[in-house]
């Protein structure tokens, strides 16, 4: 079975300082890597996806995330946040191992990224 | 072009009554898949369909959720004898293909209120 935590309900962060989201991933085989964001009242939008090849992912508004296959992780991560970044966060899985199920992605709960000035 | 649109984007509803959600893809996708978003919870996958494959219904809650895809295109979620536990904002997203690396493009969602 696949699974991914993210650890973190909420993370805080003052404008122009980096910020980090946590993810953690479970799975048997390699995994298929991707982060989500949802901004108030609308659905999810891609920011970037990790499936093979170099570890470091760089995804849509400046945001970027490390595949790191020993600590089963893949945070995201952006050098400098912005206001305008608050939105909630989710890390998702797949399993590269072929169960049958098809394209399931297994979301994370969700971290609310918070910018302050 | 066009994104993924579904509709109604809101609906209340009273306990027992029957609702249908729609979903129209992005045109040439040929997987779409729905989700069910509670309050503090992450996503949970309800439903996946992949052409003309027999769909994956292996996380629709209970009998009395089901959907159709009809014509390779436009999705239906129907819940029966809605309970107050079914609120919640019911997503969908469409990809190219089922091949596992494909990113989903994801509706705006329709928030259900069951009073």
């Amino acid at each position: 079975a696949q699974s991914v935590a993210q650890p973190e309900d909420q993370v805080n962060v003052a404008e122009g300082n980096p910020l980090t989201v946590k993810c953690t991933y479970s799975v048997s085989g390699n995994p298929y890597l991707f982060w989500y964001v949802q901004y108030p009242n609308r659905g999810l939008q891609f920011l970037l996806k990790y499936i093979t090849g170099d570890n470091l992912v760089k995804g849509s508004y400046g945001f970027e995330a490390e595949f790191n296959k020993s600590q089963t992780s893949f945070h995201l991560k952006k050098p400098s946040a912005l206001v305008s970044d608050s939105a909630l966060y989710f890390c998702a899985v797949r399993d590269m191992v072929v169960t049958g199920g098809g394209n399931k992605l297994t979301f994370g709960t969700g971290t609310q990224l918070k910018v302050e000035l | 072009g066009a994104g993924v649109s579904q509709s109604p984007s809101n609906k209340v509803t009273e306990k027992g009554k029957d609702v249908e959600l729609r979903c129209d893809p992005i045109s040439g996708h040929t997987a779409l898949y729905w989700y069910r978003q509670s309050l503090g919870q992450g996503l949970e996958f309800l439903i996946y369909f992949q052409g003309n494959s027999a769909p994956d219904k292996s996380g629709l809650p209970s009998d009395r959720f089901s959907a159709e895809r009809t014509g390779g295109s436009v999705s239906t979620l129907t819940i029966q004898r809605t309970q107050q536990e079914d609120s919640a904002v019911y997503l969908c997203a469409s990809s190219l293909e089922s091949n596992g690396y494909n990113e989903q493009f994801f509706g705006p969602g329709t928030r259900l209120t069951v009073l």
